[in-house]
């Protein structure tokens, strides 16, 4: 076990609504980076939050968003769902920002229907 | 172009079987390698580093070749219980982004 948790770990959505996903780090983890599954692909770089600011996004609209928390646990909010953002979301925690070994955990697996 | 590119899968051997993954980077300003396992509909794990002299442990080698671009890991006396999509990552030392390949499944036949 990781000592990371996400929930919920599984999620059926309606296109167009909105969704919030949550993870609480690894104790002693002050960076918190979100990843997108999809079915067959390696996971995707959302963003990533150290000590409760943003600190690098990857490739994806904003309608993805996300906070850090002062306990360092962390919010993945993604607005105005499309079927193609049904997925994965994983979390990963990791010591610093250089995320030189991080720590998943199980998922939150996304339906949009 | 991905930045990461694996061998395309799935990998199908008999158990004892040694199997090799090879994996090539773009981007030339990648600082930090490594080899993740995953399990069907489960987190990545972290399977091990690769470091630049290669590195070993226990039936698993990774070697990284900086010149080509190129990152490989091996597995000797496979088991049933290596099953798995082996992901390959690299990662910049700033901005703690990792990068993933898309995955190469094995699978470990009795």
């Amino acid at each position: 076990e990781t000592g990371v948790t996400q929930s919920p770990t599984h999620l059926i959505k309606t296109r167009g609504q909105q969704v919030t996903l949550r993870c609480s780090s690894q104790s002693g983890h002050n960076t918190v980076s979100w990843y997108q599954q999809a079915l067959g692909q390696g996971p995707q770089f959302i963003f990533q939050y150290y000590r409760e600011e943003e600190n690098g996004r990857g490739n994806f609209p904003p309608r993805f968003s996300g906070l850090q928390f002062p306990n360092y646990s962390s919010e993945l909010n993604v607005n105005a769902l499309e079927l193609d953002d049904s997925a994965l979301y994983l979390c990963a925690s990791s010591p610093g920002q250089r995320n030189t070994e991080a720590f998943f955990g199980q998922g939150t697996r996304l339906t949009v229907v | 172009r991905k930045e990461v590119e694996q061998d395309p899968g799935p990998f199908n051997v008999p158990e004892g079987a040694t199997v090799a993954f090879n994996c090539t980077y773009s981007n030339s300003a990648s600082q930090s390698f490594f080899w993740y396992r995953q399990d069907c509909r489960k987190e990545p794990k972290l399977l091990m580093s690769v470091y630049s002299s290669g590195n070993e442990d226990g039936r698993f080698t990774a070697q990284l070749n900086r010149a080509s671009q190129y990152i490989s890991l091996l597995i000797r006396d496979s088991k049933l219980s290596d099953s798995a999509t082996y992901l390959c990552v690299v990662a910049y030392n700033q901005g703690g982004k990792l990068i993933f390949g898309q995955g190469t499944e094995l699978s470990v036949k009795p």
